[in-house]
């Protein structure tokens, strides 16, 4: 069973601080990694995918991935009221399907 | 570009009825994937299907769940009966998986309430 385990939160950082999303994955072999952005009552969007190890910057965004450790993470810099959301970690394993993560609530606060 | 198109976007039946969900997934995305999403379970697979073939319904609750893709721009997901617990938000989402990496892009979901 491929499991991609995230912390439900709520975790809460202050306008303008980096906000640090993390996420581990059981599947060894899994390929390519997404993080998605959930806004109440909407639908998941794609904010981010990194593939290889290291460090993928978007704008504010930056997505990190240890394949060794099993773990990628999402930095938000200069957060913003307007990023609380619930973001999902999602991961490919070599096929077409994605394993998705339950999700980490986020809260800015202003 | 329309992104994916789902329909109904509300959709409140009593238990015992047939609901039909409909989705269109962007043109030329040959993958097309419905979920459930719930508080509970959080975002299942239910089906997927590649060029309009099922490839993995092992997601799929019970019989009482079906998924139908009779060409490359519509895809049903019917319930028959319905039954309270299958109240949720199903989502349809698309994807070009030729080249991969297999990004997916979701549809604005139908909420579903049986009571």
């Amino acid at each position: 069973q491929k499991e991609v385990e995230q912390n439900s939160g709520p975790l809460s950082v202050p306008e303008g601080a980096i906000a640090s999303l993390n996420c581990t994955y059981s599947d060894r072999g899994s390929q390519s990694f997404f993080w998605y952005r959930q806004y109440s009552g909407k639908s998941p969007e794609l904010i981010m995918s990194i593939y290889s190890n290291g460090d993928k910057e978007d704008g504010r965004f930056t997505a990190q991935l240890n394949k060794a450790s099993q773990y990628v993470s999402l930095l938000i810099r200069d957060s913003q009221p307007s990023d609380s959301a619930t973001y999902l970690c999602a991961v490919n394993s070599g096929y077409s399907t994605l394993t998705f993560g339950k999700g980490t609530m986020l809260l800015v606060s202003p | 570009d329309a992104g994916v198109i789902q329909s109904p976007r509300h959709e409140v039946t009593e238990m015992g009825q047939e609901v039909t969900l409909r989705c269109k997934p962007i043109s030329g995305h040959n993958s097309l994937f419905w979920y459930r999403q719930t508080m509970m379970r959080g975002l299942e697979l239910l089906i997927y299907f590649n060029n309009n073939v099922p490839i993995d319904d092992s997601g799929m609750p019970e019989d009482r769940f079906s998924a139908k893709m009779p060409n490359a721009s519509f895809s049903t997901l019917k319930i028959q009966p319905s039954e309270p617990r299958d109240s949720a938000v199903y989502f349809c989402a698309s994807s070009e998986q030729n080249r991969g990496p297999y990004e997916q892009y979701f549809g604005p979901g139908t909420r579903l309430t049986v009571t």
